[in-house]
């Protein structure tokens, strides 16, 4: 069974700081990694990245895969309030037919 | 450009009732997907669609059923709701259905209460 795992479960910082969150995988033939930001509704999305496309950078947030590691991670630098949400990871595999597999998310809380 | 719009956004429902939750893409969009999200959990596949006419089950599909009539709409039916449906119910839809080519864009969700 694929197996998407996060951590931390949630995360508190003060504005400023720089945060690192976590994604670990366990799927039957890799196919991405993608990275939501879920505020109060939608998931929006972040990043995608894949064997071709392994580091991504927007502004403050950045990705890197680690194939070798079967994990992923995800760095904000100088955290605003209006990153406070739960990030999800999802793998995308496919078996048979593609498929997305969620983690749980880590929630992250800044502090003003 | 709305995107994914998800109604209701809140519903409670009373054991044993049925409901349907509406789900429409103007994105021309492929491939329409129903999750479901349980506190604690990842979020779960109910069921997906690759185009108008063919739906497919997905990881948790029990006591839900489906139907795309239309590119644009994908309804899901809710038949003998029971307390363990209570969630947060996404729709999501892509271009395509590869995972490494087209990210999946969410509806904003539905609130669902089985009382």
């Amino acid at each position: 069974e694929d197996k998407v795992v996060q951590s931390p479960l949630s995360l508190v910082v003060h504005e400023g700081d720089t945060v690192t969150l976590n994604c670990s995988y366990e799927v039957t033939n890799f196919r991405s990694l993608l990275w939501y930001k879920q505020e109060k509704k939608a998931p929006t999305f972040l990043f995608m990245l894949t064997s071709s496309g392994i580091e991504k950078k927007s502004g403050r947030l950045s990705s890197i895969l680690d194939k070798k590691e079967l994990s992923s991670i995800l760095n904000i630098t100088a955290t605003q309030t209006g990153d406070s949400a739960i990030y999800l990871c999802a793998v995308g595999s496919n078996f048979g037919n593609e498929k997305l597999t969620f983690g749980t998310g880590t929630r992250l809380t800044i502090i003003p | 450009n709305a995107g994914v719009t998800q109604t209701p956004k809140f519903r409670i429902l009373k054991i044993g009732q049925s409901m349907t939750l509406q789900c429409t893409q103007d994105m021309n969009h492929n491939y329409m997907y129903w999750y479901r999200q349980d506190p604690g959990m990842g979020l779960k596949l109910i069921y997906y669609s690759v185009g108008a006419g063919i739906t497919d089950k997905g990881e948790v599909p029990n006591g839900y059923n489906v139907s795309r009539s239309t590119t644009e709409d994908f309804p899901l039916r809710l038949e003998l709701a029971a307390p363990s449906q209570t969630s947060v119910y996404f729709c999501a839809s892509s271009y395509s259905g590869q995972t490494f080519n087209q990210p999946q864009h969410f509806g904003d969700g539905t609130r669902l209460s089985i009382l």
